[in-house]
């Protein structure tokens, strides 16, 4: 286990709907990153917050936005959801600078 | 622009065979970290090792090795006497270090499917 939680595990909604992904880092972790796996593009990174700011954005679609809460928890939207939005979604935090990121398991997010 | 390429889609071994996963990856950094992460079946990323760049010494731990060549741009990672618990995809990934502005943000390969059959 380690520490990252992200819930749900499983969503599976139509297209043109709109969800919320939720990530509660590791106790003391300031840094919340988030990451997207589908089959085409692999692991790719989407964004990233520290300690409740902005800090460095991938390829992230306009439809997506996320931010990060004074408790340090994070959520990533995604609205006028598509096809090829389906994929396993990731959050990850790591403590501060330079130190490494441990990964939640992933919501899986399924599109029809 | 940095870039890790995993050349190998897929290793299958029979157990208590070594496997060897190769890792090269391009970056204009001096300083930066390298990673593998192991992706079980189930899905989830588990991290297994983080080496700076300035430590190039060889690492063991338990069944699992990595050696760092910063010469030719390598990072590979060896199982020795696999077991059907390896099973999985093998991800190697690179990452600038502080103070760059990506700092943090892993760039990926695409990954080393792994299948140890008994």
């Amino acid at each position: 286990d380690s520490g990252v939680t992200q819930t749900p595990k499983h969503l599976i909604t139509a297209t043109g709907q709109r969800v919320t992904l939720r990530c509660s880092p590791r106790s003391g972790d300031l840094s919340v990153y988030w990451y997207q796996q589908s089959l085409d593009q692999g692991l790719q990174f989407l964004i990233q917050y520290y300690n409740g700011e902005e800090r460095a954005k991938g390829n992230i679609l306009e439809r997506f936005s996320a931010q990060q809460f004074p408790d340090l928890h994070s959520e990533l939207n995604l609205s006028s959801l598509e096809l090829g939005d389906s994929a396993l979604y990731f959050c990850a935090s790591s403590a501060t600078v330079n130190t490494e990121a441990f990964f939640g398991q992933g919501t899986r997010l399924t599109v029809v | 622009a940095q870039k890790v390429t995993q050349a190998q889609t897929e290793i299958s071994v029979v157990e208590k065979e070594d496997v060897t996963l190769d890792c090269v990856y391009e970056t204009r950094d001096t300083t930066y970290y390298l990673f593998w992460y192991k992706q079980p079946p189930s899905g989830e990323l588990v991290f297994l090792i983080r080496r700076n760049s300035f430590d190039e010494q060889n690492e063991i731990s338990g069944r699992y090795s990595w050696n760092f060549q910063k010469s030719t741009s390598s990072f590979n990672f060896t199982i020795t006497a696999s077991q059907v618990v390896d099973s999985a995809v093998y991800f190697c990934a690179l990452s600038e270090a502080y103070p760059s502005d990506s700092w943090g943000k892993l760039q990926f390969g695409a990954g080393t499917q792994v299948v140890v059959t008994p």
